[in-house]
C-alpha cells in the first residue's frame, strides 16, 4: 500500500489551461512537500506545507494543505510549457525524520 | 554555490558485477541521502548518512550498501547487479541535522545505471 497517492497519473492539456493534482493518504502529517523533476534531473523542492488549511502561492502554482493533514493539493493557472515535469508529494517518515517517502508522481505535459 | 553532482552520470554493467557510486554533496551540508528511481515503484529510499553514520536505511536488500566520508562525500555500492537494478540513483544533501519537522534536501542529476 502505497503511503502517498497521487492523481491523475498522466496530464496532458494545452498551453493556457488550469490543473490540479492531488496527493492524497490516510495518515496524518506534520508537513508535506512537493517536488518537480524534469527529464534528465533531480527533483527540486517547490513548497513545503506545514499548518492544516495552509495555502501557499508560487507564482502560478498554488499549494494547499488539507485540514486535517492528510492530503494535499497543487494548481497551476495557465498552464506553460515550462511547468511539463514530474510532480511529486513527499512527506517525511522513518525514525528521526532523515527519509523521505515520496508518491509516483503526476507526470504533466504542456503543449504549446 | 555548487550544487549536487554525482559521478559517473550514466553506467551499463551486466548481471552478477558490482557498482559503485559516488557523490558530492553542497558545501557545507552534512547530511546525504540516496534514493532509487524507477518507472514501476518511483522513488524509494534506500539510505541516510550523517557524520560518517548510517541513520536510516529503506526497504532494500544488503546487496546495496553506502558509506559517507569525513569530507562528507558518500558512495553507494550494489553488489551482485540485477536486471531489476536498472534504476536512477539520486543522492541528496542537507543541512539540517535531526531535530526538525522538515528538511529541505537538494537532489544531484542522478546516475542511470543500465544492467544487461
Amino acid at each position: 500500500t502505497q503511503l502517498l497517492e497521487q492523481s491523475p497519473q498522466f496530464l496532458s492539456i494545452q498551453e493556457g489551461e488550469n490543473l490540479t493534482v492531488y496527493c492524497n493518504s490516510s495518515s496524518v502529517f506534520s508537513s508535506l512537500q512537493w517536488y518537480r523533476q524534469e527529464p534528465g534531473e533531480g527533483p527540486v523542492l517547490l513548497v513545503t506545507v506545514v499548518t492544516g488549511g495552509e495555502v501557499k502561492k508560487l507564482k502560478r502554482l498554488t499549494f494547499q494543505f488539507g485540514d486535517a493533514r492528510k492530503d494535499s493539493s497543487l494548481h497551476i493557472t495557465a498552464a506553460q510549457p515550462g511547468d511539463t515535469g514530474l510532480y511529486l508529494c513527499a512527506v517525511f517518515s522513518g525514525a528521526g525524520s532523515y527519509q523521505l517517502t515520496f508518491g509516483k508522481g503526476t507526470k504533466l505535459s504542456v503543449i504549446p | 554555490k555548487a550544487g549536487v553532482t554525482q559521478t559517473p552520470r550514466y553506467l551499463i554493467k551486466t548481471r552478477g558485477q558490482q557498482v559503485t557510486l559516488s557523490c558530492s554533496p553542497i558545501s557545507g551540508h552534512r547530511s546525504v541521502s540516496w534514493y532509487q528511481q524507477t518507472p514501476g515503484q518511483g522513488l524509494q529510499f534506500l539510505f541516510e548518512y550523517f557524520s560518517e553514520t548510517q541513520r536510516n536505511k529503506g526497504n532494500f536488500p544488503g546487496r546495496f550498501s553506502g558509506r559517507q566520508f569525513s569530507n562528507s562525500r558518500s558512495e553507494m555500492n550494489v553488489s551482485t547487479l540485477e536486471l531489476g537494478d536498472s534504476a536512477l540513483y539520486l543522492c541528496a544533501s542537507s543541512r539540517n541535522p535531526a531535530g526538525l519537522t522538515y528538511n529541505e534536501q537538494f537532489f544531484g542529476p542522478g546516475t542511470r545505471l543500465t544492467v544487461l
